[in-house]
């Protein structure tokens, strides 16, 4: 079986950093995604990796070690709106659908 | 392009019937995908299509489900004799497959399903 792993909630002040985990043991790896969603709201695509290493885009930041089957994505410099669930998907082979955690429920306080 | 389009919104049923939701992927994008999520959960695939080809269809997805996507482009997500635990956001999203890069999900804004 496929399964993926998030913590389901975690909570951060304003202008913190937060790190949200995911780890994973899937048949197969072709890349790893996250996404994050609003409550009512569809998944919006926030990052990729597919190699080894950190990939940085802005404020938020997405991890990879394929040798521990283990992400991260952290967020820095908090706002409220990022209050939402971030979503951990695996890609099992080339071609195939995403499949997803059970997402990580993230509450920014002020 | 205005992104992936889902109709309806919002459809409340009585157990026993029928229900049809329709996905209008971006025009070109080749692939089609049909999620479920529950309140909690993440996404949890369904069936894709490669144009018109479905090619993959989770053994979760019970012969009350059939999907089509007729002429490659706009799909629809059949439910047969409704259940109340079919009670979901049914998502469709799209992509463009290629042989490298992300081929990164569009998802559209999804088709609340209530049965009572």
């Amino acid at each position: 079986g496929q399964n993926i792993d998030q913590p389901t909630e975690m909570t951060a002040t304003e202008g913190a950093i937060v790190q949200i985990n995911c780890t994973y043991q899937t048949s197969g790896f072709n890349g790893l995604f996250w996404y994050q969603q609003h409550a009512g709201e569809a998944p919006t695509f926030l990052s990729y990796n597919v190699l080894d290493g950190l990939e940085e885009k802005g404020r938020f930041s997405s991890f990879l070690s394929r040798s521990k089957g283990y992400s991260y994505l952290l967020l820095k410099e908090l706002q409220m709106k990022d209050s939402a669930s971030y979503l951990c998907a695996v890609r099992v082979a080339r071609g195939t659908a995403l499949i997803f955690g059970k997402g990580t429920t993230l509450s920014v306080s002020s | 392009d205005t992104g992936v389009s889902q109709n309806p919104r919002h459809k409340i049923t009585k157990r026993g019937q029928n229900v049809t939701f329709r996905c209008d992927p971006i025009s070109e994008h080749n692939r089609l995908y049909w999620y479920r999520q529950t309140l909690g959960q993440g996404p949890e695939f369904l069936t894709y299509f490669q144009n018109e080809a479905q090619l993959e269809k989770s053994r979760l997805l019970s012969d009350r489900f059939s999907a089509e996507r007729p002429k490659g482009s706009f799909s629809t997500l059949e439910i047969q004799r409704t259940e109340q635990g079919d009670s979901a956001m049914y998502l469709c999203a799209s992509s463009l497959e290629t042989r490298s890069g992300a081929n990164v999900l569009t998802f559209g804004a999804g088709s609340r399903l209530t049965v009572l």
